[in-house]
């Protein structure tokens, strides 16, 4: 069966810091992966996707990147941090091609301080 | 623009009655629906799902059904139990999409 683990799973860094969030899937070979961001009180947002290996699309412009350098493994950065980065992300996979269902790891909790 | 809505931010029912939460959506496009219970500081895990060939899909206590001439799906939950206390999220794709669109989410809860 399929498994998704990210972490850390809380962390609190000072503003200006860097960040780097990692996510690894087991059980399956070149699945979609996923970084979603929920603020207090929103719905969850999309902020980077991958199809492939390298293959990064952004869907928000802001101070994060994404990078895929394994199949299954996706990392989250920041150079430096904002206050408005913090938030609850989410690494997630799916299947490829269309009428995914979408699944999510347990979650990352960063404050900015 | 907010493709998929939910325009309910919460829900509160008693244990045993039926919860119904409720999504509309803009995108005609869109083809393949699900929804998706999220407990707080977990991510969300998936509950049931629907594509646009069909206008019901039951699994167990959870059915999912969809109108698609007025582009409004929902949840219906019977009955609904304590533990289904959780932020349910709407979400939608195209047939070829890589991502799905969510909505905002609707805080149900069940009181014993």
């Amino acid at each position: 069966s399929q498994t998704i683990h990210q972490w850390p799973a809380t962390l609190v860094q000072p503003v200006g810091s860097p960040l780097s969030l990692e996510c690894t899937v087991e059980g399956t070979s070149n699945p979609n992966l996923y970084w979603y961001r929920q603020a207090a009180g929103r719905g969850l947002q999309l902020l980077f996707y991958s199809v492939g290996i390298g293959q990064i699309s952004s869907e928000v412009p802001q101070n994060l990147s994404a990078s895929r350098p394994q199949d299954r493994q996706f990392i989250l950065s920041s150079k430096k941090l904002l206050l408005s980065d913090s938030g609850f992300y989410l690494c997630a996979w799916s299947t490829t091609g269309g009428r995914n269902t979408i699944y999510f790891g347990e979650g990352s909790w960063l404050t900015v301080v | 623009d907010q493709q998929v809505k939910q325009n309910s931010p919460s829900l509160s029912v008693q244990e045993g009655r039926i919860s119904i939460l409720n999504c509309d959506y803009t995108n005609s496009m869109f083809d393949y629906f699900l929804w998706y219970k999220k407990y707080p500081a977990e991510g969300p895990t998936f509950l049931i799902s629907i594509s646009s060939i069909k206008d019901k899909n039951e699994d167990g206590r959870f059915t999912v059904f969809l109108n698609k001439s007025a582009k409004h799906l929902s949840l219906h939950i019977v009955p609904s139990q304590p533990g289904d206390s959780a932020v349910y999220f709407c979400a939608a794709s195209g047939t070829w999409e890589s991502t799905l669109t969510f909505g905002k989410g609707t805080m149900l809860l069940v009181s014993p």
